[in-house]
């Protein structure tokens, strides 16, 4: 059973559209992180949220932490081909040392 | 961030070798990681690897199988023993820059694209 429940797996939409992704957990998390990779690559950081309720923005790229940092979404707005990739939530647990990833969703933008 | 490098960037090797990994991190870190990862899934954590102590391993992965060396604060080494074509992934290592007690981040190499024939 994975302990961050992370969907939808894949995502295909034209250019434009809008789109969420999200994660899942019945644990607390310290903080938890959103990687996008592309193919060939390794993930690259795109935030850290640590407080529950938080939203950070990053240009069309909203990402907001449940209350209970048991939960947290990424929403992408006016998705553009460039956004194509594999998105990875990871959520650190409190003392803890090691990530837990969801599954990833793969986002594919038509043009 | 960490400026991580990987050795080699991939290989084709065949069953029964030994393929060896080398990842270079551009300061010191304490914490480096090993993951694989099959094209477009997420990543599974194989151990976790200490400056100055044993790697530990995640359930799964063995030290005779997977055997790490961390010989300094920027440079880490992942050998995959006696290839079969099951191994045939992408391995990624990756290291932690932690603010806080509670709060840490990791930052990842490129990856290595071993294909086992």
């Amino acid at each position: 059973t994975q302990l961050l429940e992370q969907s939808p797996q894949f995502l295909s939409i034209q250019e434009g559209e809008n789109l969420t992704v999200y994660c899942n957990s019945s644990s607390v998390f310290s903080s938890l992180q959103w990687y996008r990779q592309e193919p060939g690559e390794g993930p690259v950081l795109l935030v850290t949220v640590v407080t529950g309720g938080e939203v950070k923005k990053l240009k069309r790229l909203t990402f907001q932490f449940g209350d209970a940092r048991k939960d947290s979404s990424l929403h992408i707005t006016a998705a553009q081909p460039g956004d194509t990739g594999l998105y990875l939530c990871a959520g650190s647990m409190e003392y803890g040392n090691k990530l837990v990833f969801g599954a990833g969703t793969i986002l594919r933008v038509k043009s | 961030s960490a400026v991580i490098s990987q050795k080699p960037s991939r290989d084709i090797c065949q069953r029964g070798t030994s393929l060896t990994i080398q990842c270079q991190v551009d300061s010191q870190v304490t914490m480096m990681f090993w993951y694989r990862q099959q094209p477009g899934q997420s990543l599974t954590l194989i151990a976790t690897a200490n400056q100055g102590s044993e790697a530990t391993y995640e359930s799964g992965f063995v030290i005779d199988k997977f055997p790490i060396s961390r010989p300094n604060l920027t440079f880490s080494t992942l050998t995959v023993s006696n290839l079969s074509p099951e191994d045939s992934s992408i391995y990624l290592c990756s290291v932690e820059d932690r603010e806080t007690a509670v709060h840490y981040e990791q930052y990842f190499g490129p990856g290595t694209r071993l294909t086992v024939t």
